[in-house]
């Protein structure tokens, strides 16, 4: 079965400082992964999929297949990043989604 | 506004009552999903629909009943055989194919009193 690991649950960074957010998966198929950001008072949206391989509000993400990671990354945290971060891997017929547990992201001023 | 729509924001209910959450959604979207939001436990998947009049357990369907009769709608039954039913709920809906996003609905928050 398909599973999603995100160690930290939560992760404090200053302003301007570099953050790592870290997704690990198990899966045994070709796996299709994304980022989900939950900010405060808004419903969980798209940050960014692997398939696009684009940078979406500074954030970048590469697909690691040999070490089964989906860092998040951004070379300098603003403070409109705090947020709810999940990493999730769609699989199945219908694509449905597994979701990591979350990392709540703190910028610090 | 378009796109996800759950009634209602909050929902109480009482032991041995069943009640239904609503999902609406207009972008004429294949496939809808129910998720449950927990602290500390990310989101798990309840039901999952790819086409009307048809729909699969998830990881956590017991307790739960699903109907999807119509292409925009997908409402979500929480039986008095889920014993712990307080949590957030969380509809979304795809396309249902490879590498396209879910969009998520607002939630409801469901709680016993």
């Amino acid at each position: 079965a398909q599973r999603v690991t995100q160690p930290e649950k939560l992760l404090s960074v200053f302003k301007g400082a570099p953050v790592e957010l870290k997704c690990n998966y198990s899966y045994s198929g070709s796996p299709e992964l994304f980022w989900y950001v939950q900010y405060s008072r808004q419903r969980l949206q798209l940050l960014l999929r692997h398939i696009s391989r684009e940078s979406i509000k500074g954030f970048t993400a590469d697909l690691n297949k040999g070490e089964t990671s989906f860092h998040l990354k951004k070379p300098f945290a603003q403070e409109e990043d705090s947020a709810m971060y999940y990493c999730a891997l769609s699989s199945g017929s219908a694509r449905q989604l597994t979701f990591g547990s979350g990392t709540q992201l703190t910028v610090l001023p | 506004d378009g796109g996800i729509t759950q009634s209602p924001k909050y929902l109480f209910r009482k032991e041995g009552q069943n009640v239904t959450l609503s999902c609406e959604q207009n972008l004429n979207h294949d496939a809808m999903y129910w998720y449950r939001q927990d602290p500390g436990q990310g989101l798990r998947l309840i039901y999952y629909s790819q086409i009307v009049n048809d729909f699969q357990k998830g990881d956590i369907a017991e307790g739960y009943s699903v109907s999807r009769e119509k292409k925009e709608s997908f409402p979500l039954t929480v039986t008095s055989a889920q014993k712990n039913p307080t949590a957030f709920y969380l509809c979304a809906s795809s396309q249902g194919q490879a590498n396209q996003p879910q969009h998520f609905g607002d939630g409801t928050r469901l709680s016993i009193l």
